[in-house]
């Protein structure tokens, strides 16, 4: 299974853009990149995904590199309610349940 | 996006006795939800996928008697920890998957055991 590494913590001014790093570099080329974010004592909310295009929607924008080893969520302009835990999970197809595995995701603090 | 529930939000219960989790997909119908567990300051760890219609698949270390896992409908699975003890207690959260790229989540449930 394909694993991701994001770091631990980062901060961000209120207003400002957040870009979340991930890598993947054990990526397969039929698993797609997931983008969850969990407030604290929430359920994970869904925020986007990819597979080798960049993407965006009104939450935040997805960009995946060329060789889809790295990929970089954008929240154009952070609040103090994007404070979370955000994840980066490469779906695991296994067995027909294609299943979310998560790791331990990058603590993102917006500061006003 | 597609709305997915749990009841209780929260429950305290004495050890040994059996507690019983509702995830209901309200606006979808879900052939497919997960189970996962979550520690303090952890990350969610998987427990199983719930199939309607269909025996859950376990992930490996968990227990399939202590903790039951029941989809009989495609709105509803259910996961009931028997004879839970202190170290069960966890927020449990559920997903559900909508489309076949698309999977959401529950707002958790806080199981406390005494």
């Amino acid at each position: 299974d394909a694993k991701t590494t994001q770091p631990p913590s980062m901060d961000c001014a209120e207003g400002r853009a957040a870009n979340l790093p991930c890598n993947h570099s054990t990526i397969s080329g039929n698993e797609y990149v997931y983008w969850y974010r969990q407030i604290h004592s929430q359920g994970p909310q869904y925020i986007i995904h990819g597979l080798k295009n960049n993407e965006t929607n009104e939450m935040a924008s997805l960009i995946i590199t060329e060789d889809r080893k790295s990929s970089t969520l954008i929240l154009p302009h952070a609040t103090l309610r994007d404070t979370a835990v955000y994840y980066c999970i490469v779906r695991v197809v296994g067995g027909g349940s294609e299943k979310l595995v998560f790791g331990k995701g990058t603590k993102l603090t917006v500061n006003p | 996006g597609a709305v997915v529930s749990q009841h209780p939000s929260w429950v305290i219960c004495k050890s040994g006795t059996s507690v019983k989790i509702e995830c209901r997909s309200l606006d979808f119908q879900a052939t497919t939800m997960f189970w996962y567990r979550q520690f303090p300051k952890q990350s969610l760890m998987l427990m199983a996928t719930s199939n309607e219609g269909s025996k859950a698949t376990y992930e490996q270390g968990v227990e399939k008697d202590k903790f039951l896992i029941n989809h009989a409908s495609l709105t509803l699975s259910t996961l009931t920890v028997t004879s839970a003890h202190p170290e069960d207690s966890s927020f449990y959260i559920c997903s559900a998957r909508v489309k076949r790229n698309e999977q959401f989540f529950g707002p958790g449930t806080r199981l406390t055991v005494l």
